[in-house]
């Protein structure tokens, strides 16, 4: 059973640019959520996909956008990039049924820096 | 919004002594889930421990043990017999069952031989 992976595991842009990170969820893995880590903080939610439809977004701007495929690995796409997007991103991935909390597996992370 | 507090950014424990870590949450929600998840310097957060808000009874997984206090809105994470393998930052979280968590700041442990 092959666990949640992201790339890049490190990238730095510069602001105003574009940038798109990569999650392939765990095998049998239909939901994917997207959380940004600053540094010394703990994650915050950006958004979930569920069957490749936008299933709920935390308190992130419009220019944060996602995407996510039939084989249920998804991109976080972030346009116009700010110093404060510096930030560890994780992924994380969750089979979800009916009722309840299903456990989400996480990825290690991209670190993305923005000068 | 739910907000999730953890107090004592840095605890040190000594190998095989215990240690405990707070962790307070606000919600207004009668069912819930509150976590413990550690992330090692590897980056990759772990499910330590998880408990249901409607069970009474406290969680444990082996060395980790929690005392939730639901009236207080309290949940804090006992870990018993410190290894140096626990070394890392613990994140307190909750989730009303929407499959998204929040997170509180976290905890750095050190674990001193």
């Amino acid at each position: 059973e092959t666990g949640v992976t992201q790339s890049p595991t490190h990238l730095i842009k510069t602001r105003g640019q574009q940038v798109t990170l990569r999650c392939s969820s765990q095998s049998g893995h239909n939901t994917v959520s997207w959380y940004q880590q600053a540094l010394g903080q703990g994650p915050q939610f950006i958004f979930q996909y569920y069957r490749e439809e936008e299933n709920g977004r935390g308190n992130f701007p419009p220019r944060f956008s996602g995407l996510q495929f039939p084989n249920y690995s998804s991109e976080l796409n972030v346009n116009a990039l700010e110093l404060d997007d510096s930030a560890l991103y994780l992924c994380a991935s969750s089979l979800a049924i009916s009722g309840g909390f299903n456990e989400q597996f996480f990825g290690p992370g991209t670190r993305l820096t923005v000068l | 919004a739910q907000t999730v507090t953890q107090s004592q950014p840095e605890m040190s424990v000594q190998e095989a002594e215990t240690v405990t870590l707070s962790c307070t949450y606000d919600t207004s929600e009668s069912d819930y889930y509150l976590f413990w998840y550690k992330q090692p310097p590897s980056r990759q957060m772990i499910l330590v421990i998880r408990q249901e808000a409607y069970k009474q009874q406290n969680a444990t997984e082996n060395r980790f043990s929690v005392n939730f206090q639901k009236a207080a809105k309290s949940f804090s994470l006992k870990i018993s017999d410190s290894q140096l393998g626990d070394a890392a930052m613990y994140f307190c979280a909750y989730s009303r069952g929407n499959n998204r968590l929040a997170f509180g700041k976290g905890n750095q442990v050190v674990v001193i031989p």
